[in-house]
């Protein structure tokens, strides 16, 4: 089975602070982790995903990612939060390779507050 | 952006009538998706689609059946409406080949509300 846990469903930072949303997974074989961003009204975007190689992901708008897998984790990180940031984002695992059963499970999201 | 689209955008039935979504895509992807999203719940999957005509339940199918006929075509149909499926629903699509494999591209989403 494949799950993650989004900790923390509201994060608040000062523009300019690092911003650092957190997500950890759970799956008996090596995953394919994403996070995805939403803005207001609108559908998801990747920001970045992992699948083999290099466990520090860079993404768009200067999100980046690293896969821990002794902790489980895929935590997201940015070092400095621009106003532009505010949205809710979700992490998202997924343990299949193709076939009939390539599907996604997302977390519960966690909605970051960009203040000024 | 990729080629999704959905319709309608909004829609408002009453409990107990029939209504179907629809997901339209340009981009040929193998897989396709429908969500719903409601506060504190995330995204969860409500049926998807591997191939024309091959499809599987997710994990909060029941009261929705689904239908491809074609692969460019993903249909979600409420067979009657309740207050509880009132939600925002999202298409997606997705394929595993070329260097963008492995991401879902979701669509803008309708907003149901039954009631």
């Amino acid at each position: 089975a494949q799950s993650v846990t989004q900790l923390g469903s509201h994060v608040s930072v000062s523009e300019g602070a690092l911003v650092l949303l957190r997500c950890n997974y759970s799956s008996s074989v090596p995953p394919y982790l994403f996070w995805y961003v939403q803005y207001p009204n609108q559908g998801l975007q990747l920001l970045l995903k992992y699948t083999t190689g290099a466990t520090l992901v860079k993404g768009i708008n200067g999100f980046e990612a690293e896969f821990k897998k002794s902790e489980t984790s895929f935590h997201l990180t940015k070092p400095s939060a621009h106003m532009s940031d505010a949205a809710e984002y979700f992490c998202a695992v997924t343990l299949s390779r193709g076939g009939s059963n390539y599907k996604l499970t997302f977390g519960k999201g966690t909605l970051l507050t960009v203040n000024p | 952006d990729a080629g999704i689209t959905q319709s309608p955008r909004h829609k408002v039935t009453e409990t107990g009538t029939p209504v179907t979504l629809r997901c339209h895509q340009t981009e040929n992807h193998r897989y396709m998706y429908w969500y719903r999203q409601d506060p504190g719940h995330g995204l969860r999957l409500i049926h998807y689609s591997y191939g024309v005509k091959d499809t599987d339940k997710g994990e909060v199918s029941d009261g929705y059946s689904v239908s491809r006929s074609k692969t460019e075509d993903f249909l979600l149909t409420l067979e009657s409406a309740t207050s509880s499926q009132t939600s925002v629903y999202f298409c997606a699509i997705g394929d595993l080949a070329g260097p963008l494999g492995d991401t879902q591209y979701f669509g803008p989403g309708t907003r149901l509300t039954v009631l």
